[in-house]
């Protein structure tokens, strides 16, 4: 969805390093979400945020960080408490939670060195 | 909270056949279905959606259905192609927070 940017496309983060992933949308979406997919699994969630300024763990948020200090910029850090981090990391947004479609970037592929 | 089981894991048809895919949910509150599909390496992409005053839609060869009295609802891909070929992913809304998606079913669609 070309409403949602994801950088880089893929990352690769030395032991002990904290990596920050982008995500920017040009939606207007109040809010906006991380989700972590491992090979051939399903997605879940990492943070989510409903608004500027606010944002909530969410079922695997443990090794992670994120903040929303703009509506359009949702940054993802991945700690050095983070010991699996490979996976493939999506960015969604949508016009508020719950009960609105969500529309994801192209996704960030993260390495261990 | 909510919880989304979606069945098959894994579904391979004939090409031109049909295929369908369930998924059950928990909570009664529950009132946003989607559906997305993801090709391999890409992002998921929203093919459709169902709200729970609605009990079925259509778009061309997809549809959903929709049981608010057994809470499960269903996709239906009619006359399959090999483009059809993917992950497809349901979800639930829980509340005014977020979805919770199921497992993921891969299709598979035989020459």
């Amino acid at each position: 969805d070309g409403g949602i940017t994801q950088s880089p496309k893929y990352l690769f983060r030395k032991e002990g390093q904290n990596v920050t992933l982008s995500c920017e949308q040009n939606l207007n979406h109040d809010a906006m979400y991380w989700y972590r997919q491992d090979p051939g699994q399903g997605l879940r969630l990492i943070y989510y945020s409903q608004i500027v300024n606010d944002f909530q763990k969410g079922d695997i948020a443990e090794g992670y960080s994120v903040s929303r200090e703009k509506k359009e910029s949702f940054p993802l850090t991945v700690t050095s408490a983070q010991k699996n981090p490979t996976a493939f990391y999506l960015c969604a947004s949508s016009a508020q939670t719950g009960n609105q479609p969500q529309h994801f970037g192209d996704g960030t592929r993260l390495s261990i060195l | 909270g909510e919880n989304v089981e979606q069945h098959p894991s894994t579904l391979s048809v004939q090409e031109g056949d049909s295929a369908v895919i369930k998924c059950t949910y928990s909570d009664s509150a529950s009132n946003y279905f989607p559906w997305y599909k993801q090709e391999l390496g890409k992002r998921p992409q929203l093919i459709i959606d169902i709200r729970s005053n609605v009990g079925e839609k259509k778009d061309q060869r997809i549809a959903v259905t929709l049981n608010k009295t057994a809470k499960h609802f269903s996709l239906h891909i009619t006359e399959t192609q090999p483009e059809d070929s993917a992950v497809y992913f349901c979800a639930a809304s829980e509340g005014n927070y977020q979805l919770i998606w199921g497992a993921g079913t891969k299709l598979i669609i035989k020459p």
